[in-house]
This record gives structure tokens, sequence and C-alpha cells, in this order.
């Protein structure tokens, strides 16, 4: 079966300071990959999406970036944070076209 | 308008009633709809895709598609203090289907 992994749960920053969450996922080969903040009390936003190694679309400009080096890993980064990067940050993964997204436990960040 | 619409809520519902959770969307030619359950600091998880017209039942839960009138509904039957969660709809686009797009959610809050 598959799985999804994502690190680390909860995370503390200062601002300023960089960034790099990582998401895996097992069990499939060539997903797509879906990176969301969700702030507090708020819905899903979509930050990136991957169809294939090397290739990440953006959905809104920001002072975060996506990789996918490998077929199953996706990582957020972020060469300095701001106090507006804290929320939620989920990483999703789906077959194909039209399939639905399953979420890792995702990660709580705190900029102080 | 936004592309997937749903009530904020709270939606306060006695236990053993059912609970009734609408949606809309504006994408006329969206094939794939998807409802999920966000506890409160959790991630969100899948519990049920349609993708055609009617009724479709799993356990406790019916989802509704109504294509024509862009409107997909979930029923929760039997309500239990443990459904109460946040539920976000979810529709993928037909302009592109790697992206799924999620409303911001229905609190849910199940009354014993």
């Amino acid at each position: 079966s598959q799985t999804i992994h994502q690190w680390p749960a909860t995370l503390v920053q200062p601002v300023g300071s960089p960034l790099s969450l990582e998401c895996t996922v097992e069990g499939t080969s060539n997903p797509n990959l879906y990176w969301y903040r969700q702030a507090a009390g708020r819905g899903l936003q979509l930050l990136f999406y991957s169809v294939g190694i090397g290739q990440i679309s953006s959905e809104v400009p920001q002072n975060l970036s996506a990789s996918r080096p490998q077929d199953r890993q996706f990582i957020l980064s972020s060469k300095k944070l701001l106090l507006s990067d804290s929320g939620f940050y989920l990483c999703a993964w789906t077959s194909g076209s039209n399939q639905p997204q399953h979420f890792g436990d995702g990660t709580r960040l705190s900029i102080l | 308008q936004k592309e997937v619409e749903q009530n904020s809520g709270p939606l306060s519902v006695p236990e053993g009633a059912i609970a009734s959770l609408n949606c809309t969307y504006s994408d006329r030619v969206s094939q794939s709809f998807f409802w999920y359950r966000q506890y409160s600091g959790k991630s969100p998880e899948l519990i049920m895709s349609i993708y055609s017209n009617g009724d479709k039942e799993d356990g406790r839960f019916t989802a509704q598609l109504n294509k024509a009138s862009q409107y997909v509904s979930l029923l929760i039957r039997d309500s239990q203090p443990s459904d109460s969660a946040t539920y976000l709809c979810a529709v993928t686009m037909y302009s592109s289907a790697s992206k799924i797009i999620f409303g911001s959610g229905t609190r849910l809050s199940i009354r014993p």
C-alpha cells in the first residue's frame, strides 16, 4: 500500500532563517505531488505541484520554492522565512489526473 | 465567485440525526468530486469520491452529485460525536485535472 511521510511534525524557526521540509511517498511510482499551506482556521492554499521529476508548477508568488529531485521526493524550501510563512504545511500525492489526493501528517511551522 | 464554495458553519446537529453538508462549484465541466474530513490540528483524510450524477453510499456516508446544478453534497446518517470535524469539498478543474480545488470547509459539531 502507498504511504506518505512528511517531516518534521513541528518546527519553530526565527525570522530570516532558511527552511527545508521534505516529503516522500512509498508504494507508487510517478505520483503527482503537492504542497499546501493552511493558516489557522482557514482553507488549503495550493503552493506548488509537480507531475514529474524536475517539473514544478508554482501557484502563488512568495519566498518559497519547491524541488523534486527524485520521483517520490518533494522538498519545500525558503532562503529567508517571513512571519507570514507560519502555518500548517501539508504534502499530498495522487496517482494521476482526476484522482483524489492523499495527505501526509503535516508540519506545523511557527516563525518567531 | 469562488471556484468551490461551502458554508463555513458551524453546523450543529444532534447525535443520531442526519448531517447535510453542501458545496457548489463554478467549473461546469469538472469531472471529479471529493469529500475530506479534517479534525482539528490534523491533516485532511479522504472519505468519499464521486464521479457521476446521483448518489453514492459508503456506510453512514452518502455523497450526492448534480452536475447540471453544479452541486455536490454529503449526508452523514446517525451522526456521532466523532463526526465533529471540518468537512472539505474538493473538485478537479477541467482546465487542469492535475489540480484539486478545495473549498474552505464546513465545521460540523455533533451535540450529544
